[in-house]
């Protein structure tokens, strides 16, 4: 049984540039949720997709923007990208809308020079 | 302000010694918490979660919790610790049902041999 996955597993990329990462939600799962954690930080809460609509999103700006897929895969887009968006990038997959426990994947370290 | 703390940045403990990690919250109702470690470099893991019963929950890796209401906490303990437990360990509070995860800052946690 395959769990969270993500890719790709690193990115450098130049300020202004755009990014898109990606997630494969745990097997039987259909809720993906997005989130950013700084270097020495806890994970900041992005927002979150169910039946491939954005039900909850943190507080961050619209330069942040993702999409579910039918089969509950998610991407990440992140726009005209700053040096503070330098982080390690993290999806967590649960089922169903109480979600109450989340199983994260191994992240995708971004470095925005 | 509603909010998940972690009083200790780092610890540092002798393997062998015995454990305990402290966790805050402040939120009105009793929330879900989760307590997760996170090893250089890598994704999150769940250790083990509380959502109702028992205040004393049982975990992975022999870890085990205990939520107290009266002081709004749920300390992460072990009594044991290995040198393979050397890592980022995350309390996490959902303050209810259908929000999403409030991360903690994080404590560290180095083992001596």
């Amino acid at each position: 049984d395959a769990g969270v996955t993500q890719s790709p597993t690193h990115l450098i990329k130049t300020r202004g540039q755009q990014v898109t990462l990606r997630c494969s939600p745990k097997s039987g799962h259909d809720t993906v949720s997005w989130y950013q954690q700084a270097l020495g930080q806890g994970p900041q809460f992005i927002f979150q997709y169910y039946e491939e609509e954005e039900r909850q999103r943190g507080n961050f700006p619209d330069r942040f923007s993702g999409h579910q897929f039918p089969n509950y895969s998610s991407e990440l887009n992140v726009n005209a990208l700053l040096l503070g968006d330098s982080a390690l990038y993290l999806c967590a997959s649960s089922y169903g809308e109480g979600q109450e426990t989340q199983y994260f994947g191994p992240g995708t370290r971004l470095l925005v020079l | 302000a509603q909010s998940v703390t972690q009083p200790d940045i780092h610890i540092t403990v002798s393997e062998g010694a015995s454990l305990e990690l402290r966790c805050n919250y402040s939120y009105g109702a009793t929330p879900y918490l989760f307590w997760y470690v996170q090893s250089p470099g890598q994704g999150l893991q769940l250790l083990l979660k509380y959502f109702s019963g028992d205040t004393l929950v049982q975990g992975i890796k022999g870890f085990e919790a205990e939520f107290k209401r009266s002081q709004s906490s749920f300390n992460l303990r072990k009594p044991s610790v290995h040198w393979s437990d050397a890592a980022e360990y995350f309390c996490a509070v959902v303050p209810f049902r259908g929000q999403n995860f409030v991360f903690g800052p994080g404590t560290r946690l180095s083992v001596l041999p």
